[in-house]
C-alpha cells in the first residue's frame, strides 16, 4: 500500500503570510495513462472535507487562486500565496488512482 | 448540484450493529461507485469501503472486513453501510463521498456532512 507523509504536522502562519505543506508518497504516483493523480483536501473545524485541488495542480470550482498545488513523481506541495482567517483547518493529500485508498496524516493550519 | 446526506448514527453498544445510509441527490447516482470514509475524534481521514455504480463489486479496509457491509439501492438513491459487532474503535464521524464511474479512480470531489457513531457501553 502507497504511503503518504505530510509536513509538517502543525503550520502557524501569520495572517497575509505564505504558507506550504509537504506531501510525500512511498511510491510513485504516475499512473498508467502517464497523468499524474493526487488531490488536496481542506477540512475546516467543525465541517467535512472539501476537495481544493485535484490532478495535482488543478484547482476546484470556488477555490481560490491563492492555493496552488505542484509535484510530480512522489512530492509534491501545496502551497497558500497569503493566508487568511478562512483558511484555517486541516488539509489532507491522497493519491486519486492507488489502492487502498490512503490519506496523508493532515497538516494543521493556524494562525499565529 | 450534488447533494450527500448521511444518516443513522447514534450511541451504540460494543457488539451491537448499526446501519448508516446516505442519501444522493443531484447526478446519476446509479452510474457512480459510491464510498465511506471514517474520521476518529481528533484523528485523520480513514478509508472504510466502496461499492461499484451496480452494487456487483465491493472493497473493505482490513480494519472493518467481515464486520461491515456496504450496499446501495439504485432505485432510491441511497448508499448504505451495515456495521456489525461494533467495536469502541469504531467510533468516528462517518462520511459517504462520491467515487468515479471506473471504482478505482477516486476523485472524492463531493462528501456528505457527516453522522457520529458512538461506541460506549
Amino acid at each position: 500500500d502507497v504511503v503518504m507523509t505530510q509536513s509538517p504536522l502543525s503550520l502557524p502562519v501569520t495572517l497575509g503570510q505564505p504558507a506550504s505543506i509537504s506531501c510525500r508518497s512511498s511510491q510513485s504516483l504516475v499512473y498508467s495513462d502517464g497523468n499524474t493523480y493526487l488531490n488536496w483536501f481542506q477540512q475546516r473545524p467543525g465541517q467535512s472535507p472539501r476537495r481544493l485541488i485535484y490532478q495535482v495542480s488543478n484547482r476546484d470550482s470556488g477555490v481560490p487562486d491563492r492555493f496552488s498545488g505542484s509535484g510530480s513523481g512522489t512530492d509534491f506541495t501545496l502551497k497558500i500565496s497569503r493566508v487568511e482567517a478562512e483558511d484555517v483547518g486541516v488539509y489532507y493529500c491522497m493519491p486519486a488512482t492507488h489502492w487502498p485508498p490512503t490519506f496523508g496524516g493532515g497538516t494543521k493550519v493556524e494562525i499565529k | 448540484q450534488v447533494h450527500l446526506v448521511e444518516s443513522g448514527g447514534g450511541v451504540v453498544q460494543p457488539g451491537r450493529s448499526l446501519r448508516l445510509s446516505c442519501a444522493a441527490s443531484g447526478f446519476s447516482f446509479s452510474n457512480y461507485a459510491m464510498h465511506w470514509v471514517r474520521q476518529a475524534p481528533g484523528k485523520g481521514l480513514e478509508w472504510v469501503a466502496v461499492i461499484s455504480h451496480d452494487g456487483s463489486n465491493k472493497d473493505y479496509a482490513d480494519s472493518v472486513k467481515g464486520r461491515f457491509t456496504i450496499s446501495r439501492d439504485n432505485s432510491k438513491n441511497t448508499l448504505y453501510l451495515q456495521m456489525n459487532s461494533l467495536r469502541t474503535e469504531d467510533m468516528a464521524v462517518y462520511y459517504c463521498a462520491l467515487g468515479s464511474v471506473v471504482v478505482t479512480v477516486i476523485p472524492f470531489d463531493y462528501w456528505g456532512q457527516g453522522t457520529l457513531v458512538t461506541v460506549s457501553s
